[in-house]
C-alpha cells in the first residue's frame, strides 16, 4: 500500500527539549514538505525537499530543522528556539516540487507542556 | 501579494448545493488546488484547475477564471459527511531562490444539517 507515514500521532514534550517528528513515504516522491496548522489558520510551510540532500526553508522555518539523506524520509526536528510550538504538523510529498498534487500524511498533534 | 480569502464558516442543508468561493490576488499563478480537511485528519486532494474553466467529478465541481484570480468549489446533493474544512491553495513562484510552492487559504468550514 502506497502512502506517507507520520509517527507518532500525538506527542507531548516538555518546555525546552527538542523533539523529532518522522515522515515516510514509498510513493517515490521526489518532493516532501513540512506544514505547520494552528486553529483558524491556513497551512503554513515550514521547510520543504526537492531532493534527496537538498532543502529550502519555507515562510515559518525559524526553530525547525530537516534532513532529507534519503528519498523517503524527511524528518523534522522542532528544537527549543521555536516559540509556540504545539500545533499540528502535516508532512506532504508530491511527484516534483510546487506544480503536482501534494499528498498529506496523517498527522503529528504536538502539544508543549 | 499573495492574499487568498475564502468565507470562514458556511452552513447547508442535506441534499442541498453549496458554493464555496476563492479569491487570490497574485502574479505569477500556476494552478489552484482544492483540498478537504475533517476535523483532526489530514487534508485530502479534491480538485486542480490551471486553466479557465468547470471541472467535474462526481457530486464537486470546481470552477477558474485566471483574468478575475476567482475559483469556487460546488458541491451538490450535500451529504452529512461533507462537513468538513475546504481548503483553496494556490501554486506560487517563490520570493527568491527555490520552486513553486503551495499557499493555503486559512480554510472555509462546511456544516451540513438535515
Amino acid at each position: 500500500d502506497g502512502g506517507i507515514t507520520q509517527s507518532p500521532k500525538y506527542l507531548f514534550r516538555k518546555e525546552g527539549q527538542n523533539v523529532t517528528l518522522s515522515c515516510e513515504q514509498n510513493l517515490n516522491h521526489d518532493a516532501m514538505y513540512w506544514y505547520r496548522q494552528d486553529p483558524g489558520q491556513g497551512l503554513r510551510l515550514i521547510y520543504y525537499s526537492q531532493i534527496v540532500n537538498d532543502f529550502q526553508k519555507g515562510d515559518i522555518a525559524e526553530g525547525y530543522s530537516v534532513s532529507r539523506e534519503k528519498k523517503e524520509s524527511f524528518p523534522l526536528t522542532v528544537t527549543s528556539a521555536q516559540k509556540n510550538p504545539t500545533a499540528f504538523y502535516l508532512c506532504a510529498s508530491s511527484t516534483t516540487s510546487g506544480v503536482d498534487t501534494q499528498y498529506f500524511g496523517p498527522g503529528t498533534r504536538l502539544t508543549v507542556l | 501579494g499573495q492574499n487568498i480569502d475564502q468565507p470562514t464558516e458556511m452552513t447547508a442543508t442535506e441534499g442541498a448545493i453549496v458554493q464555496i468561493n476563492c479569491t487570490y490576488q497574485t502574479s505569477g499563478f500556476n494552478g489552484l488546488f482544492w483540498y478537504q480537511q475533517h476535523a483532526g485528519e489530514a487534508p485530502t486532494f479534491l480538485s486542480y484547475n490551471v486553466l479557465d474553466g468547470l471541472e467535474e467529478k462526481g457530486r464537486f465541481s470546481s470552477f477558474l477564471s485566471r483574468s478575475k484570480g476567482y475559483s469556487y468549489l460546488l458541491l451538490k446533493e450535500l451529504q452529512m459527511k461533507d462537513s468538513a474544512s475546504y481548503l483553496c491553495a494556490v501554486s506560487l513562484p517563490p520570493p527568491g531562490a527555490g520552486s513553486y510552492q503551495l499557499t493555503f487559504g486559512k480554510g472555509t468550514k462546511l456544516s451540513v444539517i438535515p
